[in-house]
């Protein structure tokens, strides 16, 4: 089942702030966001590990709520460049020796204007 | 250091063709998924192949098979093309043992 992102949809002015949230009804191994401009492949921003490890870049800040199942994306002064589609890849840990499995949320549009 | 490549780039096809997608994974890696990204939605897991034989499986039916190959790159082939397989495939790579998966810029299959 793939987890449910919100909102669908986002407007933003330079400078503001927002936050995207990804849900999953399943426990989790861990969370990764990723942000696709039009016609280009998703780009890799964070990964959240199970346990409170993260991995990705500096100028990205999320959580990841264990008990909730429920991971934050914050999207902080953006900027116009921050534009684009976010998803969420939820990883459900049955064997992690399997690899990498992710289900994709349905993504959240970020508009950022001047 | 060569990311993630896949070709071609655009393809048409027709209906109850066959079609052959290329992937090579990013310097490093060893381990290739395959996504199906349908229009305004996110990516689909279709298979991930490491060390040349098929570890996962998402819900895809048996036309869409893949391949890997000594060098690590990939194959996905899909047979009797459907006018629903239209979409943008993507391929990921990643080292196993590590989280991260990188994605290539993808092929985006149109079936008329």
């Amino acid at each position: 089942q793939q987890p449910v992102q919100s909102p669908q949809a986002v407007i933003l002015r330079e400078g503001e702030d927002a936050v995207i949230n990804c849900s999953s009804s399943k426990a989790l191994y861990s969370v990764h966001w990723y942000r696709q401009k039009h016609g280009e492949a998703p780009v890799f921003l964070m990964i959240l590990l199970k346990g409170g490890e993260q991995k990705g870049h500096e100028k990205i800040s999320a959580s990841f709520n264990e008990k909730k199942q429920q991971s934050s994306l914050y999207l902080t002064a953006s900027q116009l460049s921050y534009s684009g589609t976010y998803f969420c890849g939820t990883e459900i840990n049955l064997i992690k020796a399997a690899g990498n499995k992710l289900t994709f949320g349905g993504g959240t549009r970020v508009l950022v204007k001047p | 250091d060569a990311g993630v490549t896949q070709s071609p780039t655009h393809l048409i096809k027709t209906r109850g063709q066959q079609v052959t997608l290329r992937c090579s994974p990013k310097s490093g890696h060893d381990t290739v998924s395959w996504y199906q990204q349908a229009l305004g939605q996110g990516p689909q897991f279709i298979f991930q192949y490491y060390e040349e034989e098929e570890r996962q499986r998402g819900n895809f039916p048996d036309r869409f098979s893949g391949h890997q190959f000594p060098n690590y790159s990939s194959e996905l082939n899909v047979n009797a093309l459907l006018l629903g397989d239209s979409a943008l495939y993507l391929c990921a790579s990643s080292l196993r043992g590590q989280d991260e998966q990188y994605f290539g810029p993808g092929t985006r299959l149109t079936v008329t």
